[in-house]
């Protein structure tokens, strides 16, 4: 089945500076990829996906790539603010997985510094 | 619109003991979903329903088993707890399963077993 590494697991970053978590996955079918954030002791919310016949997507201050060749995507957060501390998990689904079912990046915890 | 709702919030069990973790969503989701978050590991999918009267396993189901009520409703149960089912729960839906459709997560529910 699918395999989703996330690096790094934690990352601190000084207001205002960029953030880049990157991911790889194992199963060159996969073509979903989304990103979920996830606050001290609440749900994992979807802040945004890509899926394979796209390279990147942008919503504001985040945007997501994808490197079908390599294998591998990566979440990007510019001028980061301190309410974007949290737990970010990526994610990749495909005809291989049972139901098209989500594997899960193990986490990265994000600390925004002020 | 209460989107997807779990009870109970916490719960401490002995070893051995049963519960049942109860989750419904008012989204007229087809597919449901049942996911433990360990420290380091993501989340984890246990079990879930494409749809209304199905149920499949998914990648850690050793030790629950589910129940989908009806459209709204989909329970997970452990019949006889163990230390190593210390986790948080996650019940989840989505609109329809595979085609990349989003998951909504609940609250989460903290479950010890001692």
């Amino acid at each position: 089945g699918e395999n989703v590494e996330q690096h790094p697991s934690t990352l601190s970053v000084q207001e205002g500076d960029s953030a880049v978590i990157k991911c790889t996955y194992s199963d060159s079918a996969s073509n979903y990829f989304p990103w979920y954030k996830q606050e001290l002791g609440k749900r994992p919310q979807l802040i945004i996906d890509i899926r394979s016949n796209v390279g990147e997507k942008k919503d504001q201050r985040i945007a997501v790539t994808l490197n079908k060749t390599a294998k591998h995507f990566s979440l990007h957060i510019t001028e980061t603010q301190p309410e974007d501390s949290a737990v970010y998990f990526c994610a990749a689904s495909g005809p291989h997985n049972a139901g098209n079912m989500l594997t899960f990046g193990g986490g990265t915890r994000l600390m925004v510094k002020p | 619109n209460a989107g997807v709702t779990q009870t109970p919030k916490f719960q401490v069990l002995k070893t051995g003991q049963s519960m049942t973790l109860q989750c419904a969503q008012d989204m007229n989701h087809n597919s449901m979903y049942w996911y433990r978050q360990d420290p380091g590991m993501g989340l984890r999918l246990i079990y879930y329903s494409a749809s209304e009267g199905t149920t499949d396993k998914g990648e850690v189901p050793n030790g629950y088993n589910v129940s989908r009520l009806n459209k709204r409703e989909f329970s997970l149960r452990l019949e006889s707890a163990a230390p190593s089912q210390t986790s948080v729960y996650f019940c989840a839906s989505s609109e329809i399963i595979g085609a990349n459709s989003p998951l909504h997560f609940g609250n989460g529910t903290r479950l010890t077993v001692t």
